[in-house]
């Protein structure tokens, strides 16, 4: 089968740093993907990681270790229209975890 | 920028009657996808398409079947709408299998 966890919901800061963790069963995987939901809106493309190791655009990042199954989305200097929910996504087609709501607060 | 368009936002539709959700895309992409997404079930593939006139059942394909006559249109059909299909539906095409995915607004059905 295939699955990926990821936490339902995480909060933090604004201005602060925060990691969204992702950890992956699946066969045949080719690379994890990261991708942003406003409320209402549609699942949009952050990120993708075929290979170990750090990925870096602007203030997010994504880190993938296919030894360990794991990956995460980093945020930094959070703002608070980075309140969203954030799917990881492993395998072709893409399976989605079940999301996590990210709560960005003063 | 890639456009991937679903013909309706809304749409409410009465038990056993048969629904078609269309999609376009604009980028000339090979794979498209369909997924529903429920609250506290994430995004779940209904069905894929790599190529014209192929498809391929997902995790979810029951009581759903699809079209793709043209490179372009992915169509998603519930053949007799039943409550449990009470859903956003998403669709998505890339120009790659397995990464960027470019998804659509989603068309919200309520089945009454």
């Amino acid at each position: 089968g295939q699955s990926l966890e990821q936490p339902s919901e995480v909060t933090a800061v604004e201005g602060a740093i925060v990691q969204i963790n992702c950890t992956y069963q699946t066969s045949g995987f080719y690379g994890l993907s990261w991708y942003q939901q406003h409320d209402g809106g549609a699942p949009t493309f952050l990120s993708y990681n075929a290979l170990d190791g750090l990925e870096e655009t602007g203030r997010f990042s994504s880190f993938l270790s296919r030894s360990d199954s794991y990956g995460y989305l980093l945020l930094q200097e959070l703002q608070m229209k980075d309140s969203a929910s954030y799917f990881c996504g492993g395998n072709t087609p893409l399976v989605f975890g079940k999301g996590t709501r990210l709560s960005v607060i003063a | 920028d890639v456009k991937v368009t679903q013909s309706s936002r809304y749409l409410v539709k009465r038990t056993g009657e048969k629904v078609f959700l269309e999609c376009v895309q604009d980028m000339d992409h090979e794979n498209m996808f369909w997924y529903r997404q429920d609250p506290g079930l994430g995004l779940r593939l209904i069905y894929f398409s790599y190529d014209v006139k192929m498809k391929e059942k997902g995790d979810i394909p029951e009581g759903y079947s699809v079209s793709r006559e043209k490179k372009e249109r992915f169509s998603l059909i519930l053949e007799s709408a039943s409550t449990n299909q009470t859903s956003m539906y998403l669709c998505a095409s890339s120009p790659n299998r397995g990464y960027g995915y470019t998804f659509g607004s989603g068309t919200r059905l309520t089945v009454v």
